[in-house]
């Protein structure tokens, strides 16, 4: 167990609707990764949050939103779902950066969302 | 890009050693992770070479060579639950931070 929960674990949406997907990060890090990871594939890099700012972002579109709250527990946000978009959602909470801490590079993983679009 | 290169699939048997290689396009960051992902579960952490040379963790070692852009897992005396994906991770750098990429992956089949 990481410490790491999301929600929903399984949801099923059609082309074109927006969903949110939830995380809750371990006690004690200040910052959430959330990557994608499309079926046989490795996780691809969303964005991150660290203290409630965006601290860089993968090659996703503008479509693809996050929020980070005081707490530390983030949400992702996806507009206008595309077929492509069915994947297994990760969230990744960490102590901080990587370029103030490089052993912050310890992820610790939730269990995953996973996004059906129809 | 990354670049990251490793094998899509290896299999080994019960109780012997396997090298999973990775090459990757190197960034400014000097360091590497692997992660391991069991099917329908989270990767998890497993090791992190910051330098160059070998780490070794028992079962589990790492290597890493930052000017050639290449690393290798070795895994000991495999068992049956080390059947597993695994991820090689260089961090890239984009937007004045660094960020944690990942591989493919390599899947990994122990048999008996």
């Amino acid at each position: 167990e990481t410490g790491v929960t999301q929600s929903p674990t399984h949801l099923i949406k059609t082309r074109g609707q927006q969903v949110t997907l939830r995380c809750s990060s371990q006690s004690g890090h200040n910052t959430v990764s959330w990557y994608q990871q499309a079926l046989g594939q490795g996780p691809q890099f969303i964005f991150q949050y660290y203290r409630e700012e965006e601290n860089g972002r993968g090659n996703f579109p503008p479509r693809f939103s996050g929020l980070q709250f005081p707490n530390y527990s983030s949400e992702l946000n996806v507009n206008a779902l595309e077929l492509d978009d069915s994947a297994l959602y990760l969230c990744a909470s960490s102590s901080g950066p990587l370029i103030r801490d490089p052993w912050s590079g310890e992820l610790f993983f939730g269990e995953g969302s996973r996004l059906t679009v129809l | 890009g990354q670049n990251i290169d490793q094998p899509t699939e290896m299999t080994a048997t019960e109780g012997a050693i396997v090298q999973i290689n990775c090459t990757y396009q190197t960034s400014g960051f000097n360091g590497l992770f692997w992660y391991q992902q069991h099917a329908g579960e989270a990767p998890t952490f497993l090791s992190y070479n910051v330098l160059d040379g070998l780490e070794d963790k028992g079962r589990f070692s790492s290597f890493l060579s930052r000017s050639k852009g290449y690393s290798y897992l070795l895994l000991k005396e495999l068992q049956m639950k080390d059947s597993a994906s695994y991820l090689c991770a260089p961090p890239h750098s984009g937007a004045g931070s660094y960020q944690l990429t990942f591989g493919k992956g390599t899947k990994l089949s122990v048999i008996p």
